[in-house]
């Protein structure tokens, strides 16, 4: 079952505008977790923000939590396009056995053009 | 070295084939993991292993066999799949079996099936 879902589904800039995305879910969680994917290839992790974390800067990248919301939100800063790609958010959820599993949204498509 | 390195790249197979995929880490992680991914749609975990142990097993068809020779090899035998099956495979590694690790990826086996 899913747990988080990006908004929006597509996004298209130009270079050096700001990306925000943003990822809501539904139950409560431990960790959120950013991830990037180029077209067709692997993930490639971004950041991991905690439940009682509200702000974590990596580089270009701002990720924020608001646990009373349920949402989270990925800012990337001076967009190239070499950030073109998707983006992920993953939640902590539980496995039909009851172990701990991580659950990946729908994503949203960043398109940035040159 | 932090690569997850999958072969083959690419794979098309028949229905009636025997095939595996392969999964290989040298990064000392204690916990591997198959995702699959169809597309537009975000990864879908199939088989966590930790300490070369299958922990979790997400009710996935026995037509897809995991095995873990070591702790830095994972596989995933195919037999007798049907041609829904066709997707991204994505292998991941982490330091251990949490959620609140950093997950590796590799570039994944993208399979037909015909």
């Amino acid at each position: 079952s899913q747990q988080g879902e990006e908004d929006p589904q597509a996004l298209s800039i130009q270079e050096g505008e700001n990306a925000t995305m943003n990822c809501s879910y539904k139950t409560s969680i431990n960790n959120l977790q950013w991830y990037r994917q180029n077209s067709g290839r692997g993930l490639v992790h971004l950041i991991l923000i905690r439940s009682n974390e509200r702000e974590k800067h990596s580089g270009r990248l701002r990720v924020t939590l608001d646990t009373s919301k349920k949402s989270s939100s990925l800012l990337i800063t001076a967009s190239r396009a070499a950030d073109t790609a998707s983006y992920f958010c993953a939640t902590d959820a539980f496995s039909q056995g009851g172990s701990e599993k991580l659950v990946f949204g729908k994503g949203t498509k960043l398109t940035v053009n040159p | 070295d932090t690569e997850v390195t999958q072969t083959p790249k690419h794979l098309v197979m028949g229905m009636t084939n025997k095939k595996s995929l392969k999964c290989e880490q040298h990064m000392g992680h204690r916990a591997m993991y198959w995702y699959k991914q169809k597309a537009k749609k975000p990864p879908e975990l199939m088989f966590v292993y930790s300490y070369e142990k299958l922990s979790i097993n997400e009710s996935v068809p026995s037509r897809f066999s995991p095995e873990c020779p070591n702790s830095s090899l994972l596989n995933l035998h195919l037999h007798a799949l049907q041609p829904e099956d066709s997707a991204l495979y994505l292998c991941a590694s982490s330091h251990i079996d949490r959620v609140d690790t950093e997950a590796f990826f590799g570039q994944g086996t993208r399979l037909t099936v015909v």
